[in-house]
């Protein structure tokens, strides 16, 4: 049962457009979330988070949104830049619970120039 | 932040034998994790490493196949053991930092390893 799931393996987008990859869950307790960048050869590197009291944490060009109701978190990535072509991965924390992380199943994001 | 020091990076083993990664992290952590990332698929975890316990080993991980040791709190080694071309993976070990509600996960380089 995935409890943190990326239903686009891959999304492609010219540079300087907007990326947005998504992340669903299932497991209500989830309450702190986070996106990871993952470059071949190279281990994943965290990009941003976002705890459940809020809806949108901005960081630069990155921009997480959650919508609870919905168990639904999304990265935005304005403007694109080929740099940004990596693997993005969700993942999703119950505190107080071992803090382990659930990982998405990640997405493959390749900007044009 | 922590850094993490993985080794070996990559390595072609032959079926049937044993492989050792090891872990180094620059600073004492309580727990140790080891992920798994089939080709084309999320990072599993393994298992847990606690220093001077045994690690806790998640659904469908294996002591016998996947021994731990953790003999201090900034090392750790995975072996992956009598190896199959199933088991060509990265092979990633990780460690925590949280602070109140931020909680943040910190990678080795991972170690691809191709069973031939």
């Amino acid at each position: 049962d995935q409890q943190v799931k990326q239903n686009s393996p891959s999304l492609s987008v010219q540079e300087g457009r907007i990326s947005i990859l998504n992340c669903d869950y299932t497991n209500s307790m989830f309450d702190y979330f986070l996106w990871y960048k993952k470059y071949p050869a190279e281990g994943p590197t965290f990009l941003i988070s976002i705890s459940s009291i809020k809806d949108k944490n901005e960081d630069g060009r990155f921009t997480v949104f959650l919508n609870k109701s919905a168990k639904h978190l999304s990265l935005h990535i304005v403007p694109s830049q080929p740099g940004d072509s990596a693997v993005y991965f969700c993942a999703a924390v119950v505190h107080n619970a071992g803090n382990m992380l659930t990982f998405g199943g990640g997405t493959r994001l390749m900007v044009k120039p | 932040s922590a850094v993490i020091s993985q080794k070996p990076s990559r390595d072609i083993c032959q079926r049937g034998t044993s492989l050792t990664i090891q872990c180094q992290v620059d600073s004492q952590v309580t727990m140790m994790f080891w992920y798994r990332q089939q080709p084309g698929q999320s990072l599993t975890l393994i298992a847990t490493a606690n220093q001077g316990s045994e690690a806790t080993y998640e659904s469908g991980f294996v002591i016998d196949k996947f021994p731990i040791s953790r003999p201090n709190l900034t090392f750790s080694t995975l072996t992956v053991s009598n190896m199959s071309p199933e088991d060509s993976s990265i092979y990633l070990c990780s460690v925590e930092r949280s602070a109140g509600w931020s909680t943040e996960a910190f990678f080795g380089q991972g170690t691809r390893l191709t069973v031939v």
